[in-house]
């Protein structure tokens, strides 16, 4: 079984700053991991994926994730916030237990993302 | 390339009574899930459909079904809602060529049971 903790529920920031989300797993095998946003009244969109080609992922908007195995985390950064990047965002892990797993995702609780000007 | 199309986006019911939500995935992908979301319980999996097949499900009761047609649209249907049932019920799509093929998601249908 897999799991996500997201290691807080709101983090506040000023525009221009650096961002940091929190996000630890715990997988029984090699972890496919997700970072999905979730602008209000809007749907999941993907921001970024760990594909075990580079522990260091880029993504959209300047965002970047770095997979560290020896703590399971999976941290989401970005060197400075902008004013649209307040949103809702979800860690994400995927089922690997073989094929037909896959299309199981196990969320986060989210953690939501104030930008204050 | 269209995305993925959830009907309706807004819904109300009364309890006791039954809903029916549509997916259409985008074009060429096999593979559809349902997710709930709420306040409290944030974002759960409900099943997985893959070629018709339900594939994994979720810790969710028999009230909560649903199915695959073979053009991959999908359906899922609650019976007997409760007010607990009111939600953002969100579909997902993906070709799940591998375990981190992504998953894209509708905008979602909102539930209101009162």
């Amino acid at each position: 079984a897999q799991s996500v903790t997201q290691l807080d529920s709101h983090v506040s920031v000023s525009e221009g700053t650096p961002v940091l989300l929190r996000c630890n797993y715990s997988s029984s095998y090699s972890p496919s991991l997700f970072w999905y946003v979730q602008h209000p009244n809007k749907g999941l969109q993907l921001l970024l994926k760990y594909t075990s080609a580079a522990t260091l992922v880029k993504g959209i908007n300047g965002f970047e994730a770095e997979f560290k195995k020896s703590e399971t985390s999976f941290h989401l950064t970005k060197p400075s916030a902008h004013m649209s990047d307040a949103a809702e965002y979800f860690c994400v892990v995927s089922g690997n237990a073989g094929g037909t797993s896959y299309g199981k995702l196990t969320f986060g609780q989210g953690t939501i993302l104030t930008v204050h000007p | 390339k269209a995305g993925v199309t959830q009907t309706p986006r807004y819904l109300i019911k009364t309890r006791g009574q039954q809903v029916t939500l549509s997916c259409s995935p985008i074009s060429g992908h096999r593979s559809v899930s349902w997710y709930q979301q709420t306040p409290g319980q944030g974002l759960q999996f409900l099943f997985e459909y893959f070629s018709e097949t339900q594939r994994n499900k979720g810790n969710f009761p028999g009230r909560f079904s649903g199915r695959q047609f073979s053009n991959s649209r999908s359906e899922m249907n609650v019976s007997t809602l409760e007010l607990g049932d009111s939600a953002l019920y969100l579909c997902a799509s993906s070709s799940l060529l591998t375990g981190n093929t992504e998953a894209f998601f509708g905008q979602g249908t909102r539930l209101t049971v009162v």
